[in-house]
């Protein structure tokens, strides 16, 4: 049962260019929204979120869609950099104590 | 100010032996939570602890406990370890024991377990 998907395992995108990466969650008991980003042997660091009662949340040059009539989600990088190459996973929270995750995406970051 | 600390960084088990993973949160942080992450699978949530207690677990077996300590630090056990325990097992620390804005999880590097 898995509610949060990333269905695109990899995405490369030319740099300077937008990066977009989709999630979807079935669970509408989700109220609390989290990108996450990885690289090898690190734990993943926390890059944005957003509520629920939002639809667009912005930190730089990463942006939060959140279309929730769609239980869907994006994260909008723009420009892209090289540094961006990493594991991007989305995340979801009902509030309670834990994140479910989604499988996450492989973001690799052309010259 | 350092960041979530994990120790050991890789280990090395055989199957049916237990093992016992680490875990300092950042300084402030009264939460602890335990992930798995199997390669190309995101982290599942495993357990979550908050001023000592208990306060949420996922669907893992028996097999797997954890504790945390007056000093807020964790630590998690696995018995009679099974091939597919290999994983990397992160920890996450936050302020409190509820997921939410403010209060988001900062991740560890993880331990890296392989079961032979």
């Amino acid at each position: 049962d898995q509610q949060v998907k990333q269905n695109s395992p990899s995405l490369s995108v030319q740099e300077g260019r937008i990066s977009i990466l989709n999630c979807d969650y079935t669970n509408s008991m989700f109220d609390y929204f989290l990108w996450y980003k990885k690289y090898p042997a690190e734990g993943p660091t926390f890059l944005i979120s957003i509520s629920s009662i939002k639809d667009k949340n912005e930190d730089g040059r990463f942006t939060v869609f959140l279309n929730k009539s769609a239980k869907h989600l994006s994260l909008h990088i723009v420009p892209s950099q090289p540094g961006d190459s990493a594991v991007y996973f989305c995340a979801a929270s009902d509030g309670a104590q834990k994140l479910v995750f989604g499988q996450g995406t492989r973001l690799t970051i052309n010259p | 100010d350092a960041g979530v600390t994990q120790s050991p960084t890789h280990l090395i088990k055989t199957r049916g032996q237990q093992v016992t993973l680490r875990c300092s949160p950042i300084s402030g942080h009264k939460s602890v939570s335990w992930y798995q992450q199997v390669l190309g699978q995101g982290p599942q949530f495993i357990f979550q602890y908050y001023e000592k207690e208990e306060r949420g677990r996922g669907n893992f077996p028996d097999r797997f406990s954890a504790r945390q300590f007056p000093n807020y630090s964790s630590e998690l056990n696995v018995n009679a370890l099974l091939l597919g325990d290999s994983a990397l097992y992160l920890c996450a620390s936050s302020l409190s024991g509820l997921v939410g804005s403010y209060n988001e999880q900062f991740f560890g590097p993880g331990t890296r377990l392989t079961v032979l």
